[in-house]
């Protein structure tokens, strides 16, 4: 059990597109999910925390104009990187946690997103 | 901010050598994770630790909790070429179920 997915597994886009990232508990209820970036050979990063059904939280320094986070079920959460550059290029991860206060995080299997 | 260090950064063993990561944060935690990060995969969650002075292992995996719940450590014993991987804990400060990452140990196993 705890099953996490992510939507497209990778994913080329031009420079000043948008991309939409899928994160979703498959066989669990998520009430908070998390949105990572990881550079290679570098550590996660936490982007934002999100809620069912309220604003996400972002950490300082993460754009929330150019990263839309949408939790809108407990099953899905939607990272959307707008106006993507070159220097959005990343390996992105979503993670789900399953009850309230439970701290132990699922992960998706990620999204390698490359700008040209 | 919180900080979360880990040492070594890299360590490369022969394959049935001991291998241990030390997790240090800079600021006392509610509690701390552990995950493993195959090549070109995802985290995986392998433990959490909550009590101060805690120890608790997998197989040949031992993981502690120091006293003052600052920092933590990871020992493999006897690694196999399986273990490869980089080894992240991630801390737990306790106001939310947010995780702050360390930088990671990565090990390479010699066979």
């Amino acid at each position: 059990g705890a099953v996490v997915s992510q939507h497209p597994s990778w994913v080329i886009c031009k420079s000043g597109t948008s991309v939409k990232i899928e994160c979703r508990s498959l066989d669990f209820q998520a009430t908070t999910m998390f949105w990572y970036r990881q550079f290679p050979k570098q550590s996660l990063m936490l982007m934002a925390t999100s809620n069912e059904g309220s604003k996400a939280t972002y950490e300082q320094g993460v754009e929330k104009d150019k990263f839309l986070i949408n939790h809108a079920s407990l099953t899905l959460s939607t990272l959307t990187v707008t106006s993507a550059h070159p220097e959005d290029s990343s390996f992105y991860i979503c993670s789900a946690t399953r009850l309230w206060g439970a701290s132990e995080q699922y992960f998706g299997p990620g999204t390698r997103l490359t700008v040209t | 901010g919180q900080q979360v260090m880990q040492i070594p950064q890299y360590q490369h063993v022969q394959e049935g050598e001991d291998f241990t990561t030390y997790c240090n944060s800079s600021t006392t935690l509610s509690n701390i994770q552990w995950y493993k990060q195959r090549p070109g995969g995802h985290p995986v969650f392998l433990i959490q630790l909550v009590k101060s002075g805690e120890v608790k292992k997998q197989k040949r995996l031992t993981f502690q909790f120091g006293e003052a719940k600052k920092n933590s450590s990871l020992h493999i014993t006897a690694t196999q070429t399986t273990d490869v991987g980089t080894y992240f804990c991630a801390g737990n400060g306790g106001a939310t179920n947010k995780l702050i990452f360390g930088t990671g140990t990565l090990l390479a196993v010699q066979p």
